[in-house]
């Protein structure tokens, strides 16, 4: 299985300042049809997945556009470049590439 | 508007069986591949299984961890996925959501998810 794993943890953020998340994975995530499929969600306490990023880099609509992702191959980021109250929770990356589907451990952001 | 909608999620025994069904409105169903994804108490995300649509013969897959006690199948006439989960183990324990989409959209919907506890 591919081995998907975030850094950091935990990222105490302070508001207005910027938040980055990395994501490993440990096989190339690029598909036989060329594509990559790297997707970010964003988990709020007590509540559904939400999916912020798709095939890497693609913001979903309706997300602010202060998130980002970037990467390639094995290597991912989602960046926050204004962290506000509203982004407190649990962030994952997962690979939809090869199955079995897999998700990074999570990462909390929380205010300071 | 797409929803997605979890039943079922029970206090069941260790052994037992239980049975979860996702009921999909505001898109065609059978358009659509399905999967499950389960997360225990506190912890991250972990995909369970996948079903795709006829279009891919309803082909299913599943996590390791589940591989030959769980089986998922689809009823695209009531627009409803199921979830049957056979030889629960305490570490089955969990919310199960179930999410639509393969490739591109794979996750942009989420149900609210049923909770599944497995204990004596």
């Amino acid at each position: 299985d591919v081995v998907m794993t975030q850094s950091p943890l935990s990222l105490p953020v302070t508001l207005g300042q910027p938040a980055s998340i990395s994501c490993r994975s440990s096989q190339s995530l690029v598909h036989s049809d060329g594509n990559t499929y790297l997707n970010w969600f964003q988990q709020r306490p007590g509540q559904s997945p939400r999916r912020l990023i798709y095939k890497v880099s693609n913001r979903d609509s309706g997300v602010p556009d202060r998130f980002s992702g970037s990467g390639s191959g094995t290597d991912f980021t989602l960046k926050i470049t204004r962290v506000e109250a509203e982004d407190v929770g649990v962030y994952y990356c997962m690979q939809g590439t090869h199955w079995p589907w897999t998700f990074g451990q999570g990462t909390k952001v929380e205010i300071k | 508007e797409v929803q997605l909608v979890e039943s079922g999620g029970n206090l069941v025994q260790p052994g037992r069986s239980l049975g979860l069904s996702c009921t999909g409105s505001g898109f065609t169903f059978g358009d659509y591949g399905m999967s499950w994804v389960r997360q225990a108490p506190g912890k991250g995300l972990e995909w369970v299984g996948f079903i795709g649509s006829k279009a891919y013969a309803g082909t299913t897959l599943y996590a390791a961890s589940v591989k030959g006690r769980f089986t998922i199948s689809r009823d695209d006439s009531k627009s409803i996925a199921y979830l049957q989960m056979n030889s629960l183990k305490t570490e089955d324990t969990a919310l199960y959501f179930c999410t639509r989409g393969y490739g591109t959209n794979s996750g942009l919907y989420w149900g609210q998810g049923t909770l599944v506890t497995v204990s004596s």
